[in-house]
C-alpha cells in the first residue's frame, strides 16, 4: 500500500498570504494524485486531479505541481474561505490512500 | 446534477454488520463507479471498496485489502441505490461514512454524499 505523508500537519496563515502544502509519496505514482478540500462538517471537494489540473469551478488560486513522489498544492493568496483541511489522495494503485491532511487555519 | 444521500442505522454494536444505503438522485446509477470512503479522526480518509454496473458489462467490485474479508458493496438499479455491509465491526469501525461517484474511470471522486457518522458501541 502505499503511503502518503502530508506535511506541516497545520499551517498558520493570514489572509492574502501564499500557502504551499506538502504530499509525498511511499514511491513513485507519476501524475496521479488528487487534492480535496473539506470544511468543517463537510465533505471533500475535489480540487486538483492528475497532480496540476483544476477541477470544474475551482478558482486559479489554487495549483498543483509534482511528479514521482513529491508533490505541492499552492494557493496563491489565501481567501477566508479558504481555510480548511487539505488532503491528497493517489490513484496509481489500488487501494488507492489519502494523506493524513494538512489544516490550513487562520493565524 | 447527480447527488447522493447515505443513510442507515447511526449506531452499532460490536460484533454485528453495519449497513449503509446511498441513494443516487438527478442521474443514473449505471455506467458509472460508485465508492464508500470512510473517515475517522485518527486515520483520515480510508477508501472501503467501489463497484461498477453497466447492462452491457454486469457488475464488479473492488475492494481494499484490509477490509475485504468483511465488505460487501452492492447495488439496487431499481431504487437507484447502491449499499455497504461490514462485517464483525469494532470500535475501530466508527468513522463517517461516505458514498461517492468516480469521475468517469478515473481513480478520484467528483461527487460525495454529505457523510453519515456510525459509531460502534455496546
Amino acid at each position: 500500500e502505499i503511503v502518503l505523508t502530508q506535511s506541516p500537519a497545520t499551517l498558520s496563515l493570514s489572509p492574502g498570504e501564499r500557502a504551499t502544502l506538502s504530499c509525498r509519496a511511499s514511491q513513485s505514482i507519476s501524475s496521479y494524485l488528487a487534492w480535496y478540500q473539506q470544511k468543517p462538517g463537510q465533505s471533500p471537494r475535489l480540487l486538483i486531479y492528475d497532480a496540476s489540473s483544476r477541477a470544474t469551478g475551482i478558482p486559479a488560486r489554487f495549483s498543483g505541481s509534482g511528479s514521482g513522489t513529491d508533490f505541492t498544492l499552492t494557493i496563491s493568496s489565501l481567501e477566508p474561505e479558504d481555510f480548511a483541511l487539505y488532503s491528497c489522495q493517489q490513484y496509481s494503485n489500488w487501494p488507492w490512500t489519502f494523506g493524513q491532511g494538512t489544516k490550513v487555519e487562520i493565524k | 446534477q447527480v447527488q447522493l444521500q447515505e443513510s442507515g442505522p447511526g449506531l452499532v454494536k460490536p460484533s454485528e454488520t453495519l449497513s449503509l444505503t446511498c441513494t443516487v438522485s438527478g442521474g443514473s446509477i449505471s455506467s458509472y463507479y460508485w465508492s464508500w470512503i470512510r473517515q475517522s479522526p485518527g486515520k483520515g480518509l480510508e477508501w472501503i471498496g467501489y463497484m461498477y454496473y453497466s447492462e452491457s458489462t454486469n457488475y464488479n467490485t473492488n475492494y481494499n485489502p484490509s477490509l475485504k474479508s468483511r465488505v460487501t458493496i452492492l447495488i439496487d438499479t431499481s431504487k437507484n441505490q447502491f449499499s455497504l455491509s461490514l462485517s464483525s465491526v469494532t470500535a475501530a469501525d466508527t468513522a463517517v461514512y461516505y458514498c461517492a461517484r468516480r469521475y468517469g474511470s478515473r481513480g478520484y471522486l467528483d461527487h460525495w454524499g454529505q457523510g453519515t457518522l456510525v459509531t460502534v458501541s455496546s
